[in-house]
């Protein structure tokens, strides 16, 4: 079976940086991303990793290590609006996406 | 955001009724799918749809039956439910070419059996 983990929480100061790890076991890979969903809402597209390494997108950048299968997502310059949850999902077929359970960020002042 | 839309957003039934899921696509993808979130737990993946046809059913119980009338509209139809299938119900698309096809999701449809 399909094995993401990712830590249920994260707290931390608005303005400081933040990384959500996430592990993997699947039975194949076609890629990895991450997407952020706020309570009651969709979750959005936020980053795609296929090869080793980093991916910068503003202020949030997103890394990819395939033979640890290892991801995270580093968010800086947090804002209260990243208070959301965090999903990562591994593509290991030609539609399929296996998720993680989310990691919640909770910003505070 | 109105790429990916859902109806409606709120549904409360009871177990003998019959209701319908309805998700449309606005971004001219080629595949749809249907998500179950529960609280705390990964979302599942239940249905894949590309260029209309059924390609993925993931051992999901006959009370749920999807159709996809054309690649712009999906429906999750809904018939003797059980409590423990309330949760949040994601449909999403995709343009599905060689490796990349990010999948963009809609507001999800909440649903809540008694």
């Amino acid at each position: 079976g399909q094995n993401i983990d990712q830590p249920t929480e994260m707290t931390a100061t608005e303005g400081a940086i933040v990384q959500i790890n996430c592990t993997y076991q699947t039975s194949g890979f076609n890629g990895l991303f991450w997407y952020q969903q706020h309570a009651g809402e969709a979750p959005t597209f936020l980053s795609y990793n296929v090869l080793d390494g980093l991916e910068e997108k503003g202020r949030f950048s997103s890394f990819l290590s395939r033979s640890k299968g290892y991801s995270y997502l580093l968010l800086k310059e947090l804002q209260m609006k990243d208070s959301a949850s965090y999903l990562c999902a591994v593509r290991d077929g030609d539609y399929k996406l296996s998720f993680g359970a989310g990691t919640t960020v909770t910003v505070r002042a | 955001e109105t790429g990916v839309t859902q109806t409606p957003r709120h549904l409360v039934m009871g177990m003998t009724n019959k209701k319908s899921l309805k998700c449309e696509q606005h971004l001219g993808h080629n595949a749809m799918y249907w998500y179950k979130q529960s609280a705390k737990k990964p979302l599942e993946l239940m249905f894949v749809y590309s260029l209309e046809e059924r390609v993925e059913n993931n051992s999901v119980p006959s009370r749920f039956s999807p159709e996809c009338p054309n690649s712009s509209h999906l429906f999750l139809h809904l018939h003797t439910l059980q409590p423990e299938d309330s949760a949040l119900y994601l449909c999403a698309s995709s343009q599905v070419e060689g490796h990349t096809d990010t999948q963009y999701f809609g507001p999800g449809t909440r649903l809540t059996v008694l």
